[in-house]
């Protein structure tokens, strides 16, 4: 079945250093995709989004990639800051219908 | 500005009993979405409606959960009777219609004891 799936479910990175969170994702029809950052005791807050007829987006210190041939997407977040830490979700969707959430990645900033 | 407004924000109920959440969307989003989170099996979708109307339940998980938006401004969740494997997070999100950007609202943490 269609499935988003990530690859690590923790990362740990060094406070100033650059993360680096991937998805895998399995629906080549998908057309959009989005990763949400979800603080403790919180609801998912979105990031940032890109639509499958780009390549690369860039946000405020965040840098979502898509690459569509290995159906492989990734958040880069530059210059990691404690508040950072999270659980970070990629998800996707196709014709703008219902997101296909990944299962998380854990991302913990190490001061 | 107000985001997506869920109430209770903690719910703590016996087996058995009915329990009742409740979700307030964004003005002017037409799309509606319940969720559940737990640990073993992340964030799953339960329901979501279009412009107050049901578009897939299939996430619901038996008979005894059920869905309303009688309204553009207010849907509920309930579950009855409640069991304990029921506790979760139950979060509400909302969207413009055409639009899958959601907005999550803060969750209702549900303990079935």
């Amino acid at each position: 079945g269609e499935s988003v799936g990530l690859h690590l479910p923790t990362l740990s990175v060094q406070e100033g250093d650059n993360s680096i969170i991937n998805c895998a994702y399995s629906n080549s029809a998908s057309d959009y995709f989005i990763w949400y950052k979800q603080e403790s005791g919180k609801g998912p807050q979105f990031i940032i989004d890109i639509r499958s007829n780009m390549d690369k987006r860039q946000g405020q210190r965040v840098t979502v990639l898509l690459n569509k041939t290995v159906k492989h997407l990734s958040l880069q977040i530059a210059a990691t800051q404690p508040g950072d830490s999270a659980v970070y979700f990629c998800a996707e969707s196709f014709g703008n219908e219902k997101l296909t959430f990944g299962t998380g990645t854990r991302l913990t900033i190490i001061p | 500005d107000a985001g997506v407004i869920q109430s209770p924000r903690h719910e703590v109920t016996e087996m058995g009993q009915e329990v009742t959440l409740r979700c307030k969307p964004i003005s002017g989003h037409n799309s509606l979405f319940w969720y559940r989170q737990t640990m073993m099996r992340g964030l799953e979708l339960l329901i979501y409606f279009n412009n107050n109307v049901p578009i897939d339940d299939s996430g619901m998980p038996e008979d005894r959960f059920s869905a309303k938006m009688p309204n553009a401004s207010f849907s509920t969740l309930k579950i009855q009777p409640s069991e304990p494997r029921d506790s979760a997070v139950y979060f509400c999100a909302s969207s413009l219609e055409g639009r899958a950007r959601q907005f999550f609202g803060p969750g209702t943490r549900l303990t079935v004891l």
